[in-house]
């Protein structure tokens, strides 16, 4: 089965610009995941979806990022204004179903630079 | 927050030694799960252990969890150029409505 896509593979942006990342989950998979994952740290949890719906978004900076995952399948992660701090890999996960029994398919990330 | 954290940080051993990594926990958890992230690639799923099983195998691969301590460890045998990655250990809190919480990961060296 096809994995889980993601582009850009690579961003480079200044500061205060908006950049926007794309995820194709594994066909079937009814749960989404987005990730931040800093340098040497392990991926901190932004969002999930369950279909089109969002089941936890509790360590999503809500006043720069957004997601949405239209009709239940394709995903976008979108940071306006970036910052610094931002600066870090973006990966998606996708699952058959929710809960923690299922194991995630990850795919390569996006790895964002700020200037 | 974090809730599993791996020990070592770092391990370089020779190829054909066995690795060993650990993982601690602060609260009861539903399972546990190993995951393996070469250099520059995402994460990718090796075992699953459930709070009520203690031993797993898969290949090379061997978990234990010891729901008393509240620990698990990863031991790979014979380990080999390819195993060379971060391996991080991932918890399903019984305390937090199932949410799966990533370690900071063991950085794994292996040397020809």
């Amino acid at each position: 089965e096809a994995g889980v896509a993601q582009s850009p593979r690579y961003k480079i942006i200044e500061k205060r610009q908006s950049v926007a990342f794309w995820c194709n989950p594994i066909s079937g998979h009814a749960t989404l995941y987005w990730y931040q994952q800093i340098l040497g740290q392990g991926p901190k949890l932004l969002i999930q979806f369950q279909n089109n719906g969002v089941v936890d978004d509790s360590q999503l900076p809500k006043d720069r990022f957004s997601a949405e995952r239209l009709k239940g399948v394709d995903s976008t992660l979108k940071i306006q204004p970036a910052k610094l701090e931002d600066s870090a890999v973006y990966l998606c996960a996708s699952s058959l179903a929710g809960g923690s029994g299922q194991p995630q398919h990850f795919g390569d990330g996006t790895r964002l630079s700020i200037l | 927050s974090q809730q599993g954290e791996e020990d070592p940080q770092a391990l370089s051993i020779q190829e054909g030694e066995n690795a060993t990594m650990n993982c601690s926990y602060k609260t009861s958890i539903n399972n546990l799960q190993w995951y393996r992230q070469n250099s520059g690639r995402g994460l990718v799923h090796l075992i699953l252990i459930r709070s009520n099983e203690r031993e797993k195998h898969s290949g090379r691969l061997r978990v234990t969890l010891d729901t008393s301590k509240k620990s698990s460890s990863l031991l790979i045998t014979a380990s080999r150029a390819a195993d060379t990655a971060s391996y991080f250990c991932a918890t399903a809190s019984m305390n937090r409505d199932d949410k799966i919480i990533f370690g900071k990961g063991t950085r794994l060296h292996i040397l020809p």
